[in-house]
């Protein structure tokens, strides 16, 4: 069935070095993608988004590209800072037909990334 | 704008109270969601509203739980009686284009 997998964690990483975070799904068809962010004591925050294939999403220096080849979403910043510590998520949208209006999120387990000063 | 709003932020009760959860979701959004998040299952999405109409409760844990929708400005959820297994964070989200979902701050629950 439609699944979500995520790069598990947690991701330690030193102040200003690069981030990837892989992101991969099953479906069928092209769903849309999504990275979410949660920081400590609060709720999840949309991030970035793409909704077909070879679409970068981009916001806050972080990036993802939809990449039908490799069913693949990775997210990634050049330089991550204390502040970026958080859980990420990475849903992908599913329709289901057989109710009307039936959109959802499919989400992977979230990685935690740690970032140290 | 306000986001959006959920009450309370805290609760801790004793097994076999009711618990009532609020939702106030962003005005203009017609989907509103509950899910609830634990360390060992994750996040979890427990009923789906459209348009106040409740569309896919599937994830609801059993019949101890319940959710409303009476209009498109408020959402509850309640457990009764609750057990110490339903200790969670309860997120209320809602939505205006599919996907992009604007959460609230959550309700941490704790049933001793």
């Amino acid at each position: 069935g439609d699944s979500v997998t995520q790069m598990e964690g947690p991701v330690t990483l030193s102040e200003e070095a690069f981030l990837t975070i892989n992101c991969t799904y099953t479906a069928t068809g092209y769903p849309s993608l999504f990275w979410y962010v949660q920081y400590p004591g609060e709720g999840l925050q949309l991030l970035l988004k793409a909704t077909k294939a070879d679409d970068k999403g981009s916001n806050k220096g972080f990036e993802a590209t939809y990449r039908k080849e490799t069913t693949s979403f990775h997210l990634e910043k050049g330089s991550v800072q204390v502040s970026d510590s958080a859980v990420y998520f990475c849903p992908r949208g599913v329709v289901w037909l057989y109710r009307d209006s039936n959109y959802q999120l499919i989400w992977g387990a979230g990685t935690k990334l740690i970032i140290k000063p | 704008d306000a986001g959006v709003i959920q009450s309370p932020r805290h609760e801790v009760t004793e097994m076999g109270q009711e618990v009532t959860l609020r939702c106030k979701p962003i005005s203009g959004h017609n989907s509103l969601f509950w899910y609830r998040q634990t360390m060992m299952r994750g996040l979890e999405l427990l009923i789906y509203f459209n348009n106040n109409v409740p569309i896919d409760d599937s994830g609801m844990p059993e019949d101890r739980f319940s959710a409303k929708m009476p209009n498109a400005s408020f959402s509850t959820l309640k457990i009764q009686p609750s057990e110490p297994r339903d200790s969670a964070v309860y997120f209320c989200a809602s939505s205006l284009v599919p996907g992009e979902l604007f959460f609230g701050e959550g309700s941490r629950l704790t049933v001793l």
